[in-house]
């Protein structure tokens, strides 16, 4: 069973739009949530991270919104830009211990 | 300060060969991390170290994988005897653990199985 579910799989938007990335989760032990973004040749890289304890984090164009009772959360990205275009990986961090569990990443596609 | 640095960046072998991954960490970081990345996924956990210990191993393939981290610091992660299943990206990343929530990933080795 996916612990981590992520969709769309990929997703078009036009430059300047608000394009939105869903994440769902099994397991409610899970005390932290990152953001990661993957660009072609790259290493992931932390984008910005939520703990249950908020509903809402905000840095920048990018909000996390995060619903503990369905076990779901959403990145927001508004105002998208080509430089946007990259692979997009929620993660779940178990409490208690350092162990990760990704979803399987959401390909964004900005079109200027 | 130096990133995550791993070693090679790319491998091609034949099936049934051997291959060995090696990590540098960010210095003081005392969690370290191995993951497989297949194609269009994300990364899936195989182990992780806590000082020189190994505190998940559960998803390694035990038969034809091993990890060690002796020093607390480098850490290698060997194949076997490679099947073209394990074609993939693997990735290392560390992170302060208790000192911190961030995983930082250095940039991988991309392991193509013929």
């Amino acid at each position: 069973q996916q612990q981590v579910r992520q969709s769309p799989q990929s997703l078009t938007v036009w430059e300047g739009e608000t394009a939105i990335l869903n994440c769902s989760y099994e397991d409610s032990t899970f005390d932290y949530f990152p953001w990661y973004r993957l660009f072609p040749g790259e290493s992931p890289a932390l984008l910005i991270a939520i703990r249950p304890v908020s509903n809402k984090k905000e840095d920048g164009r990018f909000t996390i919104f995060f619903n503990k009772r369905e076990k779901k959360l959403s990145l927001h990205i508004t105002d998208s830009q080509p430089g946007d275009s990259a692979t997009y990986f929620c993660a779940a961090r178990y409490t208690g211990n350092y162990k990760y569990v990704f979803g399987a990443g959401t390909r964004l596609k900005v079109i200027a | 300060e130096a990133g995550v640095t791993q070693s090679p960046r790319y491998a091609v072998l034949q099936e049934g060969q051997a291959v060995s991954f090696w990590c540098d960490p960010i210095s003081g970081h005392d969690t370290l991390y191995w993951y497989q990345q297949p194609r269009d996924q994300g990364p899936q956990l195989l182990v992780y170290f806590r000082d020189e210990a190994v505190i998940d191993n559960s998803q390694l393939p035990s038969d034809r994988f091993s990890a060690v981290r002796p020093k607390g610091t480098n850490s290698t992660l060997k194949i076997q005897s490679a099947k073209q299943g394990d074609t993939a990206t693997y990735l290392c990343a560390s992170s302060p653990g208790t000192g911190g929530d961030e995983q930082y990933f250095g940039p991988g080795t991309r392991l193509t199985v013929l």
